[in-house]
């Protein structure tokens, strides 16, 4: 099976900018979870999609935001992007229930 | 909420030794999961090894094994035989099977350098 996939791999933007990163999950998987890692703050969860709904919700602006269709995909979005969301975005997919999450090689963000 | 905590920042080892990894977490929960999880400098977030809580025997899997102690919240990773591509950072993390929510909360990593 092919792992979780990521696009883009590296990112570019400015401060106001929007931004918008995909991530494909393994074959079957219904779950994916979003991550974001920097040094400052370590790991945190963003949100989590089940079956196209937002199951779960981390601590962050409403400036993120994201989606899931019906084939699984997912999509993350951030507007009016700031210094500070310049980061490692990982996405990390599952079955759905407690088991174990498989990650992406993740996006790397960098906001001029 | 849940908090993991991993108070080894930096760890050394020589080559085809062994070394252990520490890792607590408070929790008032009784069903969870703890992973251990590689990070090497591609960034790629790997699974190293997994422990569901009901389980009392200590997951293996090859040179990597687990030290579960429930009561005192403790999941501690022995890596044995080290080998250079074992330097990486490790993240220790926890996840509730309380619910559908699928968060898994992770410790502050220990980077683990590898010598000849």
């Amino acid at each position: 099976k092919a792992g979780v996939t990521q696009t883009p791999r590296y990112l570019i933007k400015t401060r106001g900018q929007q931004v918008t990163l995909s991530c494909s999950p393994i074959s079957g998987h219904r779950s994916v979870s979003w991550y974001q890692q920097t040094p400052g703050q370590g790991l945190q969860f963003l949100f989590e999609y089940f079956s196209e709904t937002q199951r779960n919700k981390g601590n962050f602006p409403g400036r993120f935001s994201g989606r899931q269709f019906s084939n699984s995909r997912s999509e993350m979005n951030v507007s009016t992007l700031e210094l500070g969301d310049s980061a490692l975005y990982l996405c990390a997919s599952g079955q759905g229930g407690g088991e174990t999450q498989y990650f992406g090689p993740g996006t790397r963000l960098l906001v001029l | 909420a849940q908090t993991v905590t991993q108070s080894q920042p930096e760890m050394s080892v020589q080559e085809a030794e062994t070394v252990t990894l520490s890792c607590t977490y408070d929790t008032s929960e009784s069903d969870y999961y703890l992973f251990w999880y590689k990070q090497p400098p591609s960034r790629q977030m790997i699974l190293v090894i997994r422990q569901e809580a009901y389980k009392q025997q200590n997951a293996t899997e090859n040179r990597f094994s687990v030290n579960f102690q429930k009561a005192a919240k403790s999941f501690s990773l022995k890596i044995s035989d080290s080998q250079l591509g074992d330097a990486a950072m490790y993240f220790c993390a926890y996840r509730s099977l309380t619910g559908t929510a699928s968060k898994l909360t992770f410790g502050t990593g220990t980077r683990l350098q590898v010598t000849l």
